[in-house]
C-alpha cells in the first residue's frame, strides 16, 4: 500500500492560490490518487482524482508529473470556507482506502 | 433524504450500555463502510460491507459489532464500551468495493463514552 507524505499544516490568505503538495515515493501501476476535504465535525468529501498530467474540476486542479512520485492539489482563489483538513490518498484496485493525517489548512482574512 | 444519513448525531453512553449507530445511504450503492475517527488521529477503518457481505474487520474489539441487513442499512452495534472509544464515528457508501470508487461519507455520529 502506498504511503503519502504531506505538510502537516498550511496558512494562506484569502483570494490567494493554494498549492498542497503530497508525495508517495512508492506509487505502484495502477495506484490512483485521490484527495478528500474534510470540515470539523463532517465526513470528508471527495475532492479530485487523477492518475497523471493535469485534471481539474469546478473545485481544484491536480498536477501529476511524468514519474508520479508526488502530487499537487491546487485551490484557486481560496475563501474562509476553504479551511479545513485535506487528504492525498494513493489507492489501488481493491485496496483499503486508508487516510493520513491530512494537510490542515487554515485560511486568513 | 440524498446522501448518507446517520442517526444519532450525537451519543453519550455509559460503559454497561448497549447502543447501535443507524447509518442509511440513498445512492444506490454497493459497499457501505465504518470508520473512527479519535481527536487528532487519522481516521480508521474499522469494517467495510459489500453487497451486504462483509468483507473487512480490520481488528476491531469484539464490543464493536455491525451489521448490514441490505446494501441501503448499516448498523454499529456497541455494547461495554470504554472511554477510550469516545470518537466521531462516519459511515461511507461507495458504488462498488474498489479502491478507485469515490467514497460518500455520512455527518458521522459524536460518541461520548463515559
Amino acid at each position: 500500500l502506498a504511503k503519502t507524505t504531506q505538510p502537516i499544516s498550511m496558512d494562506s490568505y484569502e483570494g490567494q492560490e493554494v498549492n498542497i503538495t503530497c508525495s508517495h515515493n512508492n506509487i505502484a501501476t495502477n495506484d490512483y490518487i485521490t484527495w478528500y476535504q474534510q470540515f470539523p465535525s463532517q465526513g470528508p468529501r471527495f475532492i479530485i482524482q487523477g492518475y497523471k498530467t493535469k485534471v481539474t474540476n469546478e473545485v481544484a486542479s491536480l498536477f501529476i508529473p511524468a514519474d508520479r512520485k508526488s502530487s499537487t492539489l491546487s485551490l484557486p482563489r481560496v475563501s474562509l470556507s476553504d479551511t479545513a483538513v485535506y487528504y492525498c490518498l494513493v489507492v489501488e484496485g481493491d485496496d483499503k482506502i486508508i487516510f493520513g493525517k491530512g494537510t490542515r489548512l487554515h485560511i486568513l482574512p | 433524504e440524498t446522501g448518507v444519513t446517520q442517526t444519532p448525531r450525537h451519543l453519550v453512553m455509559g460503559m454497561t450500555n448497549k447502543k447501535s449507530l443507524k447509518c442509511e445511504q440513498h445512492l444506490g450503492h454497493n459497499a457501505m463502510y465504518w470508520y473512527k475517527q479519535s481527536a487528532k488521529k487519522p481516521l480508521e477503518l474499522m469494517f467495510v460491507y459489500s453487497l451486504e457481505e462483509r468483507v473487512e474487520n480490520n481488528s476491531v474489539p469484539s464490543r464493536f459489532s455491525p451489521e448490514c441487513p441490505n446494501s441501503s442499512h448499516l448498523f454499529l452495534h456497541l455494547h461495554t464500551l470504554q472511554p477510550e472509544d469516545s470518537a466521531l464515528y462516519l459511515c461511507a457508501s461507495s458504488q462498488d468495493r474498489a479502491g478507485r470508487e469515490d467514497l460518500f461519507f455520512g455527518p458521522g455520529t459524536r460518541l461520548t463514552v463515559t
